[in-house]
């Protein structure tokens, strides 16, 4: 069973250009979180969807970041015009269908994409 | 502020030792989970332990948990260089959007 995939695993853009991350949850999870870390910081939520909906966005900036998580597909981060600010390193999580005996708060972590914004 | 914080913030100990690390919090919680980075991957779930456990084992790995001291600690047993990595405690309340991470302890197990 494949873990959670991210892609890219680096990603390099200019200022005022679109990043878009990538995140495929575990089979049979349709939970997906987005966290943000800054150097030498902890995990910051950002949003939690499951297909088609946005369950919620009150840790994403109120500009610029987007997510989704589409019928098909990966989950998409998109941050538009970046600053340096938005450079850290963006990791997506899945958990399980919510179901008896599941616990949602155990979540499975990709590897993450670094961003960097020069 | 953080609502999970370990210390030591870093920690460097000989292959073989036992490693502690501390995790602190400050509001009620329902679970508290560990994690594992290593350099340049994604964390790795080590193990959960609810608010009325107060140990838990998995292989080399003891959690415990005081609640009435707010915080937890993680002991590695006979510690290898592949433990080598930051050790993230994160807590929640029970909703699906609060866990809170801490800024991690960095263990190095020098072979």
């Amino acid at each position: 069973n494949a873990g959670v995939m991210q892609n890219p695993r680096h990603l390099v853009r200019r200022r005022g250009q679109e990043a878009r991350l990538r995140c495929s949850p575990m089979k049979g999870h349709s939970h997906v979180y987005w966290y943000r870390q800054l150097p030498e910081e902890g995990l910051k939520f950002m949003v939690y969807l499951q297909k088609e909906n946005i369950i919620d966005e009150s840790g994403m900036p109120k500009e610029r970041f987007s997510a989704e998580f589409p019928k098909e597909g990966p989950s998409i981060l998109r941050i538009q015009q970046v600053v340096r600010g938005d450079s850290a390193a963006y990791f997506c999580a899945s958990s399980p269908t919510i179901g008896q005996g599941s616990n949602f708060n155990e979540q499975f972590f990709g590897p993450g994409t670094r961003l960097t914004v020069l | 502020s953080q609502q999970g914080e370990e210390d030591p913030q870093a920690l460097s100990i000989q292959e073989g030792e036992n490693a502690t690390m501390n995790c602190s919090y400050k509001t009620s919680i329902n679970n508290l989970q560990w994690y594992r980075q290593n350099s340049g991957r994604g964390l790795v779930h080590l193990i959960l332990i609810r608010s009325n456990e107060r140990e838990k084992h998995s292989g080399r790995l003891r959690v415990t948990l005081d609640t009435s001291k707010k915080s937890s600690s993680l002991l590695i047993t006979a510690s290898r260089a592949a433990d080598t990595a930051s050790y993230f405690c994160a807590t929640d309340s029970g909703g699906y959007n609060d866990m809170r991470f801490g800024a991690g302890t960095r263990l190095t197990v020098k072979p």
